[in-house]
């Protein structure tokens, strides 16, 4: 299993536009996550599924921002109408079963850059 | 609603001496606690976890931290700084989800 595999690694783009970032668990992980995080911040939780269906979504989350796990598999997160203030690394993490004490494994991140 | 708060976002030491990284919990439930290590260009990783049982936990890179419930407490140390742990350290809780802090960097000076 080669971990946690997130795509594209870099992303920049002008304001108003539309990005899709696209996250491949561990295979055998039934939980996705998505986090947010600025420069000099720690990750700010924004959503996580459970299988397919997305458990919970962070008041950060506005609706410009949607997020699927169509099949349980991978994930993706759309940010519509890009704003300046979306420039932030993109986080992905899985984890195995459904407490809390589970370890989330984190991708590498997609850097989002909005001109 | 659980939280933790890593005091001091700069620490920074002489290589050999002990390190001591701050964090402080809020929750409602018995905690599970979390330390990640990020290194530059890289991903978050795990450094080491409190779930139940022993209060002192043990890492990996010689690292530990301790438990303390009347404290609220959960402060990442190890004895003897070397260069490479030179990066940002995040403490975490969770319950359903995870939270984390505002992260520490760890300077290391020779």
């Amino acid at each position: 299993d080669t971990g946690v595999s997130q795509n594209p690694r870099h992303k920049i783009t002008k304001r108003g536009q539309n990005v899709t970032f696209r996250c491949d668990p561990i295979s055998e992980h039934n939980r996705l996550y998505w986090y947010r995080q600025t420069l000099g911040q720690g990750p700010e939780f924004l959503t996580y599924f459970q299988n397919e269906a997305q458990l919970e979504k962070s008041r950060l989350l506005s609706d410009r921002f949607s997020a699927e796990r169509p099949k349980g598999s991978f994930s993706t997160l759309e940010i519509q109408r890009t704003e300046q203030g979306d420039s932030a690394m993109y986080l992905c993490a899985s984890s195995s079963g459904q407490g809390g004490a589970n370890v989330l494994t984190f991708g590498a991140g997609s850097r989002l850059t909005v001109l | 609603a659980q939280s933790v708060t890593q005091l001091g976002s700069h620490v920074s030491v002489s290589e050999g001496a002990l390190v001591l990284l701050r964090c402080n919990y809020s929750s409602s439930v018995p905690p599970y606690l979390f330390w990640y290590v990020q290194y530059p260009n890289q991903g978050l990783q795990l450094l080491l976890k409190y779930t139940t049982g022993a209060t002192l936990v043990k890492g990996i890179n010689g690292f530990e931290a301790e438990f303390k419930k009347s404290e609220t407490s959960f402060h990442l140390t190890k004895p003897s700084a070397h260069m490479s742990d030179a990066a940002e350290y995040f403490c975490a809780v969770s319950d359903s989800d995870m939270r984390f802090g505002a992260g520490t960097r760890l300077t290391v000076k020779p």
